[in-house]
């Protein structure tokens, strides 16, 4: 079963307003996440992470909270802008294995 | 949901060996399956998509005589090193996408890595 689990495979914010993609992982034991940005026909590029001794990371306007008892963590991009359009990837780690969570296709609307 | 596995976890091997790595689809058929390469902070650099029964199509810089992909049935591919050397050490992750979905929705292997002595 998946791991990393990205449940809206979609998300429509206009230019200006906030982005919140969401993802949820169901082991404890992971200790390290990230969010990977994607255009098409290139791999993901790496974006922001965070560490699971904390709940917050932020560099410029993107925010990545983590909640470890709800095993929930969010990217906040704030304000959004058309060129933040693309599938983004969350994804955890433990120990040697990288599991990432299926995608939300993010669209800036102008 | 749908996994995808990858085996083996780890393989260390000796210079000029050549390692083969498997991608699965364990509970659907994979139209297309991808292969990736982690370098450093960690970004993925596509290698090659691989389309069940047809030849792979190989990112720029990427050498097909090296990287052997083969795509045999709509649930595994696999990822042959050839003759592998120490800057070959890598993580390689394979994504498949799932045959009826929109393309979009990847599921990712858990990855290999591959530590060339």
């Amino acid at each position: 079963d998946q791991q990393v689990k990205q449940n809206s495979p979609s998300l429509s914010v206009q230019e200006g307003r906030i982005s919140i993609l969401n993802c949820d992982y169901t082991n404890s034991m992971f200790d390290y996440f990230l969010w990977y940005k994607k255009y098409p026909a290139e791999g993901p590029t790496f974006l922001i992470s965070i560490s699971s001794i904390k709940d917050k990371n932020e560099d410029g306007r993107f925010t990545v909270f983590l909640n470890k008892s709800a095993k929930h963590l969010s990217l906040h991009i704030v304000p959004s802008q058309p060129g933040d359009s693309a599938v983004y990837f969350c994804a955890a780690t433990g120990a040697n294995n990288l599991f990432f969570g299926t995608g939300t296709r993010l669209t800036v609307i102008p | 949901g749908a996994v995808v596995s990858q085996h083996p976890s780890w393989v260390i091997c000796k210079s000029g060996t050549s390692v083969k790595i498997e991608c699965r689809s364990l509970d659907f058929q994979a139209t297309t399956m991808f292969w990736y390469r982690q370098f450093p902070k960690q970004s993925l650099m596509l290698m090659a998509t691989s389309n069940e029964g047809s030849k792979a199509t190989y990112e720029q810089g990427v050498e097909k005589d090296k990287f052997l992909i083969n795509h045999a049935s709509l649930t595994l591919s696999t990822l042959t090193v050839t003759s592998a050397h120490p800057e070959d050490s890598s993580f390689y992750i394979c994504s498949a996408t799932q045959e009826g979905g929109s393309g979009e929705t990847q599921y990712f292997g858990p990855g290999t890595r591959l530590l060339v002595l």
